[in-house]
Parts: C-alpha cells; sequence; structure tokens
C-alpha cells in the first residue's frame, strides 16, 4: 500500500527565505503526487501535480515541486515565503492502478515571521 | 460558483445520537469522497463514491454510512455518534480518479 511521510511538523522562516518542505512517498510503481495547501478554518487547495514527464513542475502561488525517483521524493519548494504563505501544507499520492483513492501526509505547517 | 459546499459548519452531538453531514457539488463531478482530519494524522479517508448509486469503503469506515442517490450530494451518516468520532470532516469532488480533488470548507463536529 502507499503511505507518504512529511518528516517536518513545523517549520518558521522568515519573510523572504526560501522554503523546502519534504515529501516521501512508498509506493510500488511510480505514483501521481499532488501538494495542497490549507489555511486555518478552510478546506484543502491544489497548488500543483505531478502525473508524468518533467520531472519540475510548477504551480500556483510561486511555488514548485521537483519529482525525484530515485529517492522517492516530492519536494515543494518557494524561493521567497511571503507572510501570506503561512499555512498547513500537504502531500499526496495516488496509485494509477489498485486503489481509487488519495493517501495524505500528516501536513507540514508553516509558520512565516516579518 | 460555489464548488463544493458541506452543511452544516459547526455541530455538536451527544453520545448516541445520530446525524447526517450534507456535501454537494455544483461541477458535475463522478467522485466523491469524505475524509477525517484530526491533529497529528493528515486526512483519511472515510468513504468515497465513484458515481451516482455507487459508495467504496475508505481507511476508517467504522461507524459511518454513506449514500450517493443524486450525482451531485454525498451524505455521510452516523447512526451512533461516539466521542472518537470528534474531528473535522471535509468533502471532496473529482472528475475521476486522477484528476485532482477539490475539497469543501469542513464541517467541525463535537461529540460530547
Amino acid at each position: 500500500a502507499q503511505s507518504v511521510t512529511q518528516p517536518d511538523i513545523h517549520i518558521t522562516v522568515s519573510e523572504g527565505a526560501s522554503l523546502e518542505l519534504r515529501c516521501n512517498y512508498s509506493y510500488g510503481a511510480t505514483p501521481y503526487l499532488f501538494w495542497y495547501v490549507q489555511s486555518p478554518g478552510q478546506g484543502l487547495q491544489l497548488l500543483l501535480k505531478y502525473f508524468s514527464g518533467d520531472t519540475l513542475v510548477q504551480g500556483i502561488k510561486g511555488f514548485e515541486a521537483e519529482f525525484k525517483r530515485s529517492q522517492s521524493s516530492f519536494n515543494l519548494r518557494k524561493p521567497s515565503v511571503q507572510w501570506s504563505d503561512a499555512a498547513e501544507y500537504f502531500c499526496a499520492v495516488g496509485a494509477w492502478t489498485g486503489a481509487n483513492n488519495l493517501f495524505f501526509g500528516t501536513g507540514t505547517r508553516l509558520t512565516v515571521i516579518p | 460558483n460555489a464548488g463544493v459546499t458541506q452543511t452544516p459548519k459547526f455541530r455538536v452531538l451527544k453520545t448516541g445520537q445520530s446525524m447526517t453531514l450534507l456535501c454537494a457539488q455544483d461541477m458535475n463531478h463522478e467522485y466523491m469522497y469524505w475524509y477525517r482530519q484530526d491533529p497529528g494524522m493528515g486526512l483519511r479517508l472515510i468513504h468515497y463514491s465513484v458515481g451516482e448509486g455507487t459508495t467504496a469503503k475508505g481507511e476508517v469506515p467504522d461507524g459511518y454510512n454513506v449514500s450517493r442517490l443524486k450525482k451531485q450530494n454525498f451524505l455521510l451518516g452516523l447512526e451512533s455518534a461516539a466521542p472518537s468520532q470528534t474531528s473535522v470532516y471535509f468533502c471532496a469532488s473529482s472528475e475521476g480518479k486522477y484528476q485532482p480533488q477539490h475539497f469543501g470548507d469542513g464541517t467541525r463536529l463535537s461529540i460530547l
């Protein structure tokens, strides 16, 4: 079965600093992957997705993620964090065959300080 | 453009009471999902549906039932609420299995 690990529960960065949120997955074949963001009191919003092809994908709000098959990772990055990026971020993995659902990581809460 | 709408937004129940959470989507999506979100555990899938009249169990289905009588609606029922079901419940929908899921704003449910 698939599983997703987000090893960082909470990250604090300064406004303007770069950001990398880690996501590792466990799956026997190449999965498809998503990053979602959740602001307090709201549902999840899609940031970006990877299905196949170019391993560096661009998303909304200036975010990007890189799929590395050899490391089973799909880390989220942003070169310059804004105060409005403070939220919780979830990585999710899906299987091309078998299960119909996504598996979500436990999330990383991002705090941005001035 | 409403997207995915969940009702109610908040509810407090006593142990043993029953209730139904409603999810409605206006995007003509085939797939719909119910998740629960608990601190430190991310989102866990309760039940899902791949089309009108179909339902399937997810990761944590015990104590819940669902129905998808109409394509746009997906109902989650708690027959006899327990304190362990205190959580935030999210509904989501997608065009298909491989498509991104669109989420509602959640229902915060407390069971005393």
